[in-house]
């Protein structure tokens, strides 16, 4: 059982340079989020796609942006990598979270360690 | 705006010690209420969670009561073991026209042999 692949698991980046950071789920689950994990910060939600063809904006979207492509795929670019973007990137995924459902909670991916000089 | 507070860590214990860690939440609505484990390298996964005021979320030794009067969900486990050190987040969901989860700061657990 694969749950949630993230890739890659390290990245290192210069100033200004741009990455994608891959993310997907072989679960059939609707909903998926994009979480960055800073010391003494906790888990900060960037973006998330409560269903395919949705995305919409977290706590801290700025110098990020996200791509929806397939049920299963949900991808987060950075355009233009700056040093406050070091950290480690978390995506999840889950059924559409709703009051009252069983299954109610989120799949975690191992995650991305970014580091950006 | 909905939020998530939980003790500072990091906490160290003796191995077999009484375990609390706090967490109070401010939400409106009825949120769910879940505790997040995560340990070294890896990601986060579900440990217990309550849906709805005096519910008991309880897995592998761990407990945490919804007290809606004093809005806390604190995480207790009467004898705790070297295996479980790893940082515990606590978290609850909103829900909204998109429902999502909202994490506290997270508590870093070290226990000695």
């Amino acid at each position: 059982n694969a749950g949630v692949t993230q890739t890659p698991k390290f990245q290192v980046l210069k100033t200004g340079q741009s990455m994608t950071l891959q993310c997907a789920q072989d679960m059939n689950h609707n909903s998926m989020y994009w979480y960055r994990q800073d010391p003494g910060m906790g888990l900060r939600l960037i973006y998330y796609s409560a269903s395919e063809g949705t995305t919409d904006k977290g706590e801290v979207p700025n110098g990020y942006n996200v791509s929806r492509l397939n049920k299963r795929e949900f991808s987060l670019r950075l355009e233009s990598a700056a040093p406050s973007q070091t950290s480690v990137y978390f995506c999840a995924s889950s059924e559409a979270l709703r009051q009252g459902a069983t299954n109610e909670k989120l799949f975690f991916g191992s995650g991305t360690q970014l580091s950006v000089l | 705006g909905n939020s998530v507070t939980q003790m500072e860590g990091p906490v160290t214990l003796s191995e077999e010690a009484f375990l609390t860690i706090n967490c109070t939440y401010t939400a409106t609505g009825y949120p769910s209420l879940f505790w997040y484990v995560q340990y070294p390298g890896e990601g986060l996964q579900l440990l217990l969670k309550a849906t709805k005021a005096d519910d008991k979320g309880s897995n592998k030794g761990f407990e945490a009561t919804y007290r809606k009067e004093t809005t806390s969900f604190h995480l207790e486990k009467g004898s705790v073991q070297v295996s479980d050190s790893a940082v515990y987040f606590c978290a609850l969901t909103t829900y909204s026209s998109a429902s999502k989860i909202i994490f506290g700061s997270g508590t870093r657990l070290s226990i000695r042999p």
